[in-house]
């Protein structure tokens, strides 16, 4: 299994610039989740998904959307990019197993992303 | 909303010394996990605590849960190089699922060789 992939790994935007950040897990998870990392600031949960056709926010939805056609995919789109937008990526993928002995996060590499 | 709060924010340690990462949460968690994240990489789950008062130790790694169920600790008895990165604890938002994850900001740890 390749577990979680990203792509691309870096971009370079310019501001107002839109993209699509990938994410795919092969590991038929239900859960997955968009999170991004600042210096100092931990990582934030932008969007998350629990299932095929269905997406909730996080804690910093604002400025990308997203959307699950299939359990596999879990792109994130950034419609107009911004500057504050500049972060390292994180898409993240979990399963259910059940009562209070849940699911663990599995991470895929990131995608660094630089809006000039 | 939920907060939880991790200190230190970094420690450099000599190799050998041990070194101690507290984390605190505003509300009572159903469970708490912890991340390492190595330079350039990204978070590796290590562990996940869920009864008060747990204690699990993985080699040079001790975790303990609190009574309380919102504060949590990683202890690492003489540290090694390898032991180089940032420590993350994360617990569920209200709710328990851990597909919602609130995480600390984390703790840095540099080890002098």
């Amino acid at each position: 299994n390749a577990g979680v992939t990203q792509t691309p790994k870096f971009q370079v935007l310019k501001t107002g610039q839109s993209m699509t950040l990938q994410c795919a897990q092969d590991m038929n998870h239900e859960y997955m989740s968009w999170y991004r990392q600042d210096p100092g600031m931990g990582l934030r949960l932008i969007h998350y998904s629990v299932g095929a056709g269905i997406t909730d926010q996080g804690e910093v939805p604002n400025g990308y959307n997203v959307s699950r056609s299939t359990t596999e995919d879990f792109p994130l789109r950034l419609l107009s990019a911004a500057p504050s937008q500049t972060s390292v990526y994180f898409c993240a993928s979990s399963y259910s197993s059940g009562g209070a002995s849940g699911e663990t996060q599995y991470f895929g590499p990131g995608t660094r992303l630089l809006v000039l | 909303g939920q907060q939880v709060m991790q200190i230190p924010q970094y420690q450099h340690v000599q190799e050998g010394e041990d070194f101690t990462t507290y984390c605190n949460s505003s509300t009572t968690l159903s469970n708490i996990q912890w991340y390492k994240q190595r330079p350039g990489g990204h978070p590796v789950f290590l562990i996940q605590l869920v009864k008060s008062g747990e204690v699990k130790k993985q080699k040079r790694l001790t975790f303990q849960f609190g009574e309380a169920k919102k504060n949590s600790s990683l202890h690492i008895t003489a540290t090694q190089t390898t032991d180089v990165g940032t420590y993350f604890c994360a617990g569920p938002n209200s709710g328990g699922s851990n597909y919602k994850l609130t995480f600390g900001k984390g703790t840095l740890l540099t080890v002098n060789p």
